[in-house]
C-alpha cells in the first residue's frame, strides 16, 4: 500500500483558497487517490476521489499530475466550518475491499 | 436516510471489565468496517465484514476483541477483558461500492472508550 506524506497543519483565513498537497511516491498503477475530511467528534467523511488529471465536485477539486506521485486537494473560498483534519489516502480500494489506510492527516485551521 | 449509527457514544469501564460496542450500518450496505484511533495515533483498520462474513480481520489487535455481524445487519465489537491500552475512539463504517471510481465509506460518529 502506498505511503502518503502531507503537512501536519495549515492555517488559512476565511474566503481564501486552500491547497493541501500530498506526496505518494510509490503509488501503484491500480491505485486511486481519495480524500476524507474529519470534524472533531465525528467520523471521517468522503470528499473526493480521482485517478489522474483533475476531478471537481461541489465541495473540492483534486489535481493529480501526470506522474501521479502527488496530488493536491483544493478548497475554494474556505469558511470557518472547513476547519477539520484532511486525510489523503491511496490504494486499490475496489480490489482491497474498501479498506482504508489513514495517515496522520493535515489539520486545517480557518481563522476569521 | 439514516447514516451509520454507533452505540454508545461514550463508555467508561474499569480494567478487566467487558464492553460491547454496536454499529448499525446504512441499510443495504453489505460492507461493514471497524476502525480505531488510539490517543495520539492514526486511525487504524480493525476488520471488514461482507454481509455476515469476516473478509479481513488482519487489524484485530488480539483475541480479546471479538466482532460479530449476525444476519449481515448490525455489528458488535466486544472487548473482553478490557485493558488500559484499549482506550480510544472506535469507528464503524459501511459501504456498498460497486464503482471503481468512487469507493466511498460512510462513517459513524464513533464510540469513545475509556478504560480506567
Amino acid at each position: 500500500l502506498a505511503k502518503t506524506t502531507q503537512p501536519i497543519s495549515m492555517d488559512s483565513y476565511e474566503g481564501q483558497e486552500v491547497n493541501i498537497t500530498c506526496s505518494h511516491n510509490n503509488i501503484a498503477t491500480n491505485d486511486y487517490i481519495t480524500w476524507y475530511q474529519q470534524f472533531p467528534s465525528q467520523g471521517p467523511r468522503f470528499i473526493i476521489q480521482g485517478y489522474k488529471t483533475k476531478v471537481t465536485n461541489e465541495v473540492a477539486s483534486l489535481f493529480i499530475p501526470a506522474d501521479r506521485k502527488s496530488s493536491t486537494l483544493s478548497l475554494p473560498r474556505v469558511s470557518l466550518s472547513d476547519t477539520a483534519v484532511y486525510y489523503c489516502l491511496v490504494g486499490d480500494f475496489y480490489n482491497q475491499g474498501g479498506k482504508l489506510i489513514f495517515g496522520q492527516g493535515t489539520e486545517l485551521s480557518v481563522k476569521p | 436516510e439514516a447514516g451509520v449509527t454507533q452505540f454508545p457514544s461514550h463508555s467508561v469501564i474499569e480494567k478487566g471489565q467487558t464492553v460491547t460496542l454496536r454499529c448499525d450500518p446504512i441499510s443495504g450496505h453489505d460492507n461493514l468496517y471497524w476502525y480505531r484511533r488510539v490517543m495520539g495515533k492514526e486511525i487504524k483498520f480493525l476488520l471488514h465484514f461482507v454481509k455476515e462474513s469476516k473478509q479481513d480481520e488482519s487489524g484485530m489487535p488480539n483475541n480479546r476483541f471479538l466482532a460479530e455481524r449476525t444476519g449481515g445487519t448490525y455489528s458488535t465489537l466486544k472487548v473482553q477483558p478490557a485493558e488500559l491500552e484499549d482506550s480510544g475512539v472506535y469507528f464503524c463504517a459501511s459501504s456498498q461500492f460497486n464503482l471503481r471510481v468512487r469507493t466511498e465509506a460512510f462513517f459513524g460518529q464513533g464510540t469513545r472508550l475509556t478504560v480506567v
